[in-house]
């Protein structure tokens, strides 16, 4: 079946760590997103990508870093700069960029501090 | 910029009762408004999207929205809910082009015996 795959379900960050949360969709979308969600927050955009090696900041960059090396993938990484991480992180994706279009989301990613 | 609205931060409804929830955008032209919902600890789905021409929109699930120009409003609706239907629901507004959506902050509905 074809779709979009965040993992790992659950992770714990230590005091100065970075992490790296992985997406991966089979959907040979060109678009792809990284949204940020907390309670009564609603969803921040924090990265999106319209094409392979190619990305752009959203909302709330600032302490994450993406790359984009592939079509499938879009892996998120959440630095010790960001010191405030605790939340649930989703995925999306597009068959193209564009407001119009409609969007896929994995089934997201609930990052802890230890 | 532009920027959505969800004045309602929790709804309960009984089952089989009808259901309306709100949203209010903000922005110069005629936006692309969505409705998306989300089960806890799971992605958003489409339920209904608008971009021009008839200002009743039918959705997945029994689902409807009505784009208000005059009030810069896309509230959802649904004649009778089911239990199922428990889930938070989001509004999303974009303009034409690449610039990716703007979502509202959520309204979670709680559906009742």
């Amino acid at each position: 079946d074809g779709g979009i795959t965040q993992s790992p379900k659950y992770l714990f960050r230590k005091e100065g760590q970075n992490v790296t949360l992985s997406c991966e969709q089979n959907l040979n979308h060109d678009a792809m997103y990284w949204y940020r969600q907390d309670p009564g927050q609603g969803l921040r955009l924090i990265y999106y990508s319209q094409i392979v090696n190619d990305f752009q900041k959203g909302d709330i960059a600032e302490g994450y870093s993406v790359s984009r090396e592939k079509k499938e993938s879009f892996p998120l990484t959440v630095t010790s700069a960001q010191k405030n991480p605790t939340a649930f992180y989703l995925c999306a994706s597009s068959i193209a960029a564009g407001t119009n279009e409609k969007l896929f989301f994995g089934s997201g990613t609930q990052l802890s501090v230890l | 910029a532009q920027s959505v609205t969800q004045p309602d931060i929790h709804i309960t409804v009984s089952e089989g009762a009808s259901l309306e929830l709100r949203c209010n955008y903000s922005y110069g032209a005629t936006p692309y408004l969505f409705w998306y919902v989300q089960s806890p600890g799971q992605g958003l789905q489409l339920l209904l999207k608008y971009f021009s021409g008839d200002t009743l929109v039918q959705g997945i699930k029994g689902f409807e929205a009505e784009f208000k120009r005059s009030q810069s409003s896309f509230n959802l609706r649904k004649p009778s809910v089911h239990w199922s239907d428990a889930a938070e629901y989001f509004c999303a507004v974009g303009p034409s082009g690449n610039t990716p959506l703007v979502f509202g902050k959520g309204t979670r509905l709680s559906v009742i015996a």
